[in-house]
């Protein structure tokens, strides 16, 4: 099936640098959409982005976070600076028109 | 408040055997529905959706659910389970309004495991 792309796998930064997620979305989705989880915890929606803006984000996307996909390049998630409750596993969506969203496999953070 | 509700954390079985996961949502919209499953380490894979029609619904891997309105619920079914179903289980809503961004709400989550 359509495979959603995130890189990296891992990451490892100190507290108060800056990160860059990278998703490589299925190529004809529309709709794009970054998913926090924590260890042990729910998937929680974080933001979503359609038409080159940001459609709806919710508490957990804090000031210091943003989204972009120039050009239909990347979707990107970066965290300026970072805290060390961002340590999590991000995912990456996408979906078409339809509601079916495809997931890419996360890239853990660790924030020390 | 949009929430989804998976009772059960843990549940156990042996090969061959069916399964239900058991899924409620608290909405009285129209609404999408969907389970996931993720394995270990990995990211999740779309199992099955419900938006309007035939209230069972058929997913990959021999995996079927059913929507009931009445109570609010969307349990998840496989009648002979596989050691590979081993994972994580995920009901997911989103409500289906006008304006709605498509965000979906997860619950906890059900681990399923399934001995030899």
């Amino acid at each position: 099936g359509p495979k959603v792309l995130q890189i990296p796998s891992h990451q490892i930064i100190d507290m108060g640098q800056m990160v860059t997620l990278n998703c490589d979305p299925v190529s004809n989705h529309l709709y794009f959409y970054w998913y926090k989880q924590i260890l042990g915890q729910q998937m929680e929606f974080l933001v979503n982005f359609y038409n080159g803006k940001v459609m709806e984000k919710s508490k957990l996307f804090k000031d210091q976070f943003s989204v972009e996909r120039p050009d239909g390049s990347y979707f990107t998630l970066k965290i300026q600076p970072t805290a060390l409750e961002d340590s999590a596993v991000y995912f990456c969506a996408s979906s078409p028109v339809s509601y079916e969203q495809y997931f890419g496999p996360g890239t853990r953070l660790t924030v020390l | 408040t949009q929430t989804v509700s998976q009772s059960d954390a843990h549940v156990t079985v042996f090969e061959g055997d069916s399964v239900e996961l058991r899924c409620n949502y608290s909405y009285g919209g129209s609404i999408y529905l969907s389970w996931y499953i993720q394995h270990h380490g990995r990211g999740l894979q779309f199992l099955l959706k419900y938006y309007s029609g035939n209230p069972v619904v058929q997913g990959v891997n021999g995996f079927e659910a059913e929507f009931s309105k009445s109570d609010s619920s969307f349990h998840l079914r496989k009648a002979s389970v596989h050691w590979s179903d081993s994972a994580v289980y995920f009901c997911a809503a989103s409500p289906s309004i006008t304006g709605n961004t498509r965000k979906l709400i997860f619950g906890l989550g059900t681990t399923l495991q399934v001995q030899p």
